[in-house]
């Protein structure tokens, strides 16, 4: 079946430091690829995501390319803030099967002044 | 902006009571979807629905039951609430086809005491 890996947080950053976050899939089809953020005490709100391949997704100075040869949608942010810190979920949806989301385990961002 | 609520955010309560977590969409959305979030942020699939009369159970196993009479509304309920039962209880809704997309609710945190 469809799986998510992230990698495993937390991770500790200084301010206007570059950040990256690996994601990976595994799917049998042809998944949409998404990135979610949750901040503290809220929900989850989609972030960015790309439903083809070579597509980029941005939004707030974050974004990540789908790369289907290399199965990963890695997420990147060039000068992090302290309020980016939260928790960031990368997940994919198959159009083409249940339409239930896969999430990946959650990666916690924690920026320092 | 999402427009999916859950009530009530915050509910403590004494082991063996009767509770039911609210949530309610007004984007008309077919697809909705409960999930349980564990202290270590993973995000658990409990309950979801195509549609009006539809419910079924998601991956992990639980005691609660969902009803879904209405489209707009879709209601989780625990007959006798145990202590295990502590959790972040997180609504979702998804509607647009072919993106798999998800507006989730800012939860409902639940306490058994």
């Amino acid at each position: 079946g469809d799986s998510v890996t992230q990698m495993e947080g937390p991770v500790t950053l200084s301010e206007e430091a570059f950040l990256t976050i690996n994601c990976t899939y595994t799917a049998t089809g042809y998944p949409s690829l998404f990135w979610y953020v949750q901040y503290p005490g809220e929900g989850l709100q989609l972030l960015l995501k790309a439903t083809k391949a070579d597509d980029k997704g941005s939004n707030k100075g974050f974004e990540a390319t789908y790369r289907k040869e290399t199965t990963s949608f890695h997420l990147e942010k060039g000068s992090v803030q302290v309020s980016d810190s939260a928790v960031y979920f990368c997940a994919l949806s198959d159009p083409g099967g249940s339409y239930i989301p896969t999430f990946g385990r959650g990666t916690s961002l924690i920026v320092h002044p | 902006e999402a427009d999916i609520y859950q009530t009530p955010r915050y509910l403590v309560i004494g082991t063996g009571k009767k509770i039911t977590l609210e949530c309610s969409q007004t984007m008309g959305h077919d697809k909705m979807y409960w999930y349980q979030q564990d202290p270590g942020m993973e995000l658990h699939l409990i309950h979801y629905s195509y549609g009006v009369n539809s419910t079924e159970k998601g991956d992990l196993s639980s005691e609660s039951t969902v009803s879904r009479i209405r489209t707009e509304h879709f209601p989780l309920t625990l007959e006798s609430a145990r202590p295990s039962h502590t959790s972040q209880y997180l609504c979702a809704s998804s509607g647009a086809p072919g993106t798999g997309e998800l507006f989730f609710g800012e939860g409902s945190r639940l306490t058994v005491l």
